[in-house]
């Protein structure tokens, strides 16, 4: 059971550049999540989806998109890089819906993706 | 502006003492409240929650207390030890779908022998 994997851990990305960053989970998860982590902001959610094939705006969404075409993958997204996503980006998950065992689920993390743009 | 605030970046405390980490809410809307730790390189984990029908949860050495009133909650640890290094995140729900939470900015907490 390998919880929350992120796909890479590490990118340096040139601005203009596109690039995609994985999310897999094998707890059969219904809501999945990305997040941004900026110092002295804390953790700013940017897409969540509720189940395949649904994909919903976080707080911080402009410049990213995001698919869910399996359950267990999250994709997220930069079709343009540009240096203020200069970020750690954290995936996560929980369970939801009809599985669900309430609507205060823990959420689970991944390890997360250092993507630094020039 | 942020809903959820920890307005101490960071947090030193000797080992075998108590650690008390604050944290502040704005929005009156929140029912449920956790706290996150994190190891540099990690992704953050659960520690614990509270409910707003309660003031007071306990787990082990993790005790996490909210005052309504005041729209503030802390997470006590005692007695500190040195794995306890790391940054806490405060984070808060108002039950919306989807599970959503909002992260307060983090305290780093060092334990020093």
């Amino acid at each position: 059971n390998a919880g929350v994997t992120q796909t890479p851990k590490f990118r340096v990305l040139k601005t203009g550049q596109s690039m995609t960053l994985l999310c897999a989970q094998d707890m059969n998860h219904e809501y999945m999540y990305w997040y941004r982590q900026d110092p002295g902001m804390g953790l700013r959610l940017i897409h969540y989806s509720v189940g395949e094939g649904t994909t919903a705006k976080g707080e911080v969404p402009d410049g990213y998109n995001v698919s869910r075409l399996k359950k267990q993958n999250f994709l997220l997204g930069l079709e343009s890089a540009a240096p203020s996503q200069t970020s750690v980006y954290f995936c996560a998950s929980t369970f939801g819906g009809a599985g669900g065992q309430s609507s205060y689920n823990e959420q689970f993390f991944g390890p997360g993706t250092r993507l630094t743009v020039l | 502006d942020q809903q959820v605030k920890q307005n101490s970046p960071s947090l030193s405390v000797q080992e075998g003492r108590i650690s008390i980490l604050n944290c502040d809410y704005t929005n009156s809307m929140f029912d449920y409240f956790l706290w996150y730790k994190k190891y540099p390189a990690e992704g953050p984990t659960f520690l614990i929650s509270i409910s707003s029908i309660k003031d007071k949860n306990e787990d082990g050495r993790f005790t996490v207390f909210l005052n309504k009133s005041a729209k503030h909650l802390s997470l006590h640890i005692v007695p500190s030890q040195p794995g306890d290094s790391a940054v806490y995140f405060c984070a808060a729900s108002d039950g919306s779908s989807a599970s959503k939470i909002i992260f307060g900015s983090g305290t780093r907490l060092s334990i020093r022998p």
